[in-house]
């Protein structure tokens, strides 16, 4: 079975653009989670969602925006691009959201994005 | 913010030597969670101790939770040059939003 996947690998913008990043869960996964991870720190959470409604969110500005789709993958969208918006964003899925940090979260590759 | 501190934060080893890293949080936490990743790519997840367990293993893997320091340690032994990653430690609260650490990185020279 395909593990989590992520479009595109790398992408390279400047200041003010948008940027769509995708995601596509295991099949089967019914919950998609993004973090950003700033080169040399761990990932910070930015969304959760499950069953396509949003479930949890991270201290990002509005800027930042997420959604899921019915099949459950899931599109991340930030706008007004900053420098410091340059990341590996990382997407994860897993079975379910059970709370507590219960579902062990698989990750994808990541989209490495780079704002000049 | 990061909930989870890892320590040290950089970690050389010879190849066969076991290796530790220590995590630290600062909320209570229904679970803990230790992660690998290789190169700036996609974690994976190594192993999940619960609040009410002190001790687990996995193969070459053995962490430790002590609720009461908020602290957790992962232990690997006998390693590899292919252990060679960044270690990090997640936390979550009653939600399922995982607060990562800032990592340990480790290298084991062959």
């Amino acid at each position: 079975d395909a593990g989590v996947t992520q479009s595109p690998t790398h992408l390279i913008k400047t200041r003010g653009q948008h940027v769509t990043l995708r995601c596509s869960p295991i099949s089967g996964h019914k919950s998609v989670s993004w973090y950003q991870q700033v080169l040399g720190q761990g990932p910070q959470f930015i969304f959760q969602y499950y069953e396509k409604e949003e479930r949890g969110r991270g201290n990002f500005p509005d800027r930042f925006s997420a959604r899921q789709f019915p099949n459950y993958s899931s599109e991340l969208n930030v706008n007004a691009l900053l420098l410091g918006d340059s990341a590996l964003y990382l997407c994860a899925s897993s079975l379910v959201a059970s709370g507590g940090g219960t579902d062990t979260q698989y990750f994808g590759p990541g989209t490495r994005l780079t704002v000049l | 913010s990061q909930q989870g501190e890892e320590d040290p934060q950089a970690l050389s080893i010879q190849e066969g030597e076991n290796a530790t890293m220590n995590c630290s949080y600062k909320t209570s936490i229904n679970n803990l969670q230790w992660y690998r990743q290789n190169s700036g790519r996609g974690l994976v997840h190594l192993i999940l101790i619960r609040s009410n367990e002190r001790e687990k293993h996995s193969g070459r893997l053995r962490v430790t939770l002590d609720t009461s320091k908020k602290s957790s340690s992962l232990l690997i032994t006998a390693s590899r040059a292919a252990d060679t990653a960044s270690y990090f430690c997640a936390t979550a609260n009653t939600g399922n939003q995982f607060y990562f650490g800032t990592g340990t990185s480790l290298t084991v020279i062959p």
